[in-house]
């Protein structure tokens, strides 16, 4: 079936406006990843949802950002009030089942959000 | 918390040679999991190998290989008749828990020569 699908792939924004980016995980997994990639840098923790599970929010860097997964599917994370640091490759991985520390995560392409 | 350390920034290698890239984390636990992904241009993640801390077997598949020190909390990725198609960023993690516990290293950036 179909991989992890990100959008948009790019998104040039100016400072001070709010984006969205979206996550479709592959059917059927129940946990999904959010992650941020400075330019770089390894991957940063953001936010993690398991199933109907409050989702684990301890990387998010400030109350700008949140994320949101809908009927346990498609995931939103946005960013309010852009700033030039937020600039970085925004990557979104699903796992199956529990999204235990074994488990595959299968990534997205990713976002490439650029701050003017 | 747990920390992944990646010493090398980049790396080349001859097409056809081998190459080794060094991993090593910090952690209390004693059962936990550690992997190797790869990031090419593309920035498409991929899973290049998967090792069970509780095994001492070292995993293997094809031409990748591991050898996994758990005392001395290394694990090194062994690439056999590097190819051009190697040439990527490699991310060595750690993934002990769920959320927050699964952490990355800051990778090494392989060049495969022709």
């Amino acid at each position: 079936g179909a991989g992890v699908s990100q959008s948009p792939s790019n998104k040039v924004t100016e400072k001070g406006k709010d984006v969205e980016l979206r996550c479709d995980p592959i059917s059927g997994h129940t946990a999904l990843y959010w992650y941020r990639q400075s330019l770089g840098q390894g991957l940063e923790f953001l936010i993690y949802f398991q199933g109907n599970s409050a989702p684990d929010k301890s990387g998010l860097p400030s109350d700008r950002f949140s994320a949101e997964r809908t009927g346990g599917s498609v995931s939103t994370l946005t960013i309010q009030r852009t700033q030039q640091e937020d600039s970085a490759v925004y990557l979104c991985a699903s796992s199956p089942l529990a999204g235990g520390p074994g488990d595959t995560q299968y990534f997205g392409p990713g976002t490439r959000l650029t701050v003017l | 918390a747990q920390t992944v350390t990646q010493s090398q920034p980049e790396m080349s290698v001859q097409e056809a040679e081998t190459v080794t890239l060094s991993c090593t984390y910090d952690t209390s636990e004693s059962d936990y999991y550690l992997f190797w992904y790869k990031q090419p241009p593309s920035r498409q993640m991929i899973l290049v190998i998967r090792q069970e801390a509780y095994k001492q077997q070292n995993a293997t598949e094809n031409r990748f290989s591991v050898n996994f020190q758990k005392a001395a909390k290394s694990f090194s990725l062994k690439i056999s008749d590097s190819q051009l198609g190697d040439a990527a960023m490699y991310f060595c993690a750690y993934g002990r828990n769920y959320g927050q516990n699964f952490v990355f290293g800051p990778g090494t950036r392989l060049s495969v020569l022709p």
